[in-house]
């Protein structure tokens, strides 16, 4: 059964700084790997998306990272600003066919001004 | 574009109560998903449809849950007879399928009393 952690729960940084947020799942047969922005009271945005052929997908100031073998994903989140602050979710999809994604908890980002 | 549109946005009721959550996929999106986020459990895949069919409910909790979707355009999630623990989140999201996201609604903020 495939489970999907975050670690940590929570993180609190002064504005500016750039930050990873990290994201490991148990079983490295994925068909991709999904990173979610979440406000408070809102729905999941959709951030980046990376098949698992590839090793990593940017977005302006958003960077993420896929080593299937370690199961492991990292977004990067460079020169951070108090609109970042929010619940940062990471989801895999297990195959082509399955469209089942499995969420992690989220960790919650602040970032002071 | 409009994106996945939910209702009702919150809803309070009594436990024993009848209680239909409603949602609209983005128009095109062949795969529409319901999801429940709890703070015990986080995000789950309650079920998913293909092209107005139900395809995996096996995150169904219980025979008191029930969904449809009889159109393209349109979806409900029903609780009977709802119960105090069923208080959650319910998320709506659609996709296009393939290796495309998923995106989701702001949610139905549901409380049973």
């Amino acid at each position: 059964k495939q489970e999907v952690t975050q670690i940590p729960a929570a993180l609190s940084v002064p504005e500016g700084e750039n930050l990873v947020l990290n994201c490991s799942f148990t079983d490295s047969a994925i068909y991709n790997l999904q990173w979610f922005r979440q406000d408070p009271g809102k729905g999941l945005t959709s951030l980046l998306l990376i098949q698992s052929s590839q090793r990593e997908q940017t977005s302006g100031r958003l960077n993420a990272s896929l080593d299937k073998s370690s199961g492991r994903s990292t977004l990067y989140i460079a020169a951070s600003q108090p609109g970042d602050s929010a619940t940062y979710l990471c989801a895999v999809r297990r195959g082509q066919g399955a469209q089942k994604l499995v969420f992690g908890q989220g960790t919650r980002l602040t970032i002071n001004p | 574009d409009a994106g996945v549109i939910q209702s009702p946005r919150h809803e309070v009721t009594e436990m024993g109560q009848e209680v239909t959550l409603r949602c609209k996929p983005i128009s095109g999106h062949d795969y529409l998903f319901w999801y429940r986020q709890t703070m015990m459990r986080g995000l789950e895949l309650l079920i998913y449809f293909n092209n107005n069919v139900p395809i995996d409910d096996s995150g169904m909790p219980e025979d008191r849950f029930s969904a449809k979707m009889p159109n393209a355009s349109f979806s409900t999630l029903k609780i009977q007879p709802s119960e105090p623990r069923d208080s959650a989140v319910y998320f709506c999201a659609s996709s296009s399928g393939g290796g495309q996201p998923q995106h989701f609604g702001d949610g139905t903020r549901l409380s049973i009393l």
